[in-house]
């Protein structure tokens, strides 16, 4: 049963802090996405890597916010420091990039919370 | 900022009845997607249509789009209690990014 896994499921932090939050992609797919939920702004692009290459940060904080893919099973997300406007649930998405048709595969969302 | 809107915002039906839900936005699209997102969950790929394409069908889910009016729509027959979720339409144009719409709260009594 393939699945996007994410760690930690929550996460309580005071401001200031480094969070960093971990996505393994399903097997085989290249391509991985970084999304932000809230309820005043929805859900976010944050960033998207394929081939464990950058290719989208538009929509990521750069002063603070910093995605990597160490390796093909592992995606990142660190936020430092962090800021209570950052409490948000964060979800990683992996597919098989380089169409445009392919849907995509939601892990379950690390929630953050920033006190 | 999002592409899409969805309408209504939420929504509230007895078991057994059809749920309509809208999506609007804003340019021109390759695909339009629809995904479910239980409380608390991720959210589950539901159906794809391409711009081609002016409806489709998966089960009891029907989706139409019309490209002049920039909108689709999905409908979910004979709803069931387990179909009470948050539903979003998410859109792509020339790559895999997708936007994503703000999303209809379903609500499904039994």
């Amino acid at each position: 049963d393939a699945r996007v896994t994410q760690t930690p499921r929550h996460k309580v932090t005071e401001m200031g802090q480094e969070v960093t939050m971990r996505c393994q992609p399903i097997l085989g797919h290249n391509t991985v996405f970084w999304y932000r939920q809230t309820m005043m702004q929805g859900l976010e692009l944050l960033a998207y890597f394929r081939n464990r290459a950058p290719l989208d940060d538009s929509g990521m904080p750069k002063d603070r916010f910093s995605a990597e893919m160490p390796d093909a099973t592992l995606a990142t997300l660190k936020i430092q420091p962090s800021e209570p406007r950052d409490s948000a649930v964060y979800f990683c998405a992996s597919g098989w990039g380089g169409q445009i048709y392919n849907e995509q595969f939601f892990g379950p969302g690390t929630r953050l919370t920033v006190l | 900022s999002q592409q899409g809107e969805e309408d209504p915002q939420a929504l509230s039906i007895q078991e057994g009845e059809n749920a309509t839900m809208n999506c609007s936005y804003k340019t021109s699209i390759n695909n339009l997607q629809w995904y479910r997102q239980n409380s608390g969950r991720g959210l589950v790929h539901l159906i794809l249509i391409r711009s081609n394409e002016r409806e489709k069908h998966s089960g009891r889910l029907r989706v139409t789009l019309d490209t002049s009016k920039k909108s689709s729509s999905l409908l979910i027959t004979a709803s069931r209690a387990a179909d009470t979720a948050s539903y979003f339409c998410a859109t792509a144009l020339y790559t895999d990014k997708l936007i994503f719409g703000t999303g209809t709260r379903l609500q499904v009594f039994p």
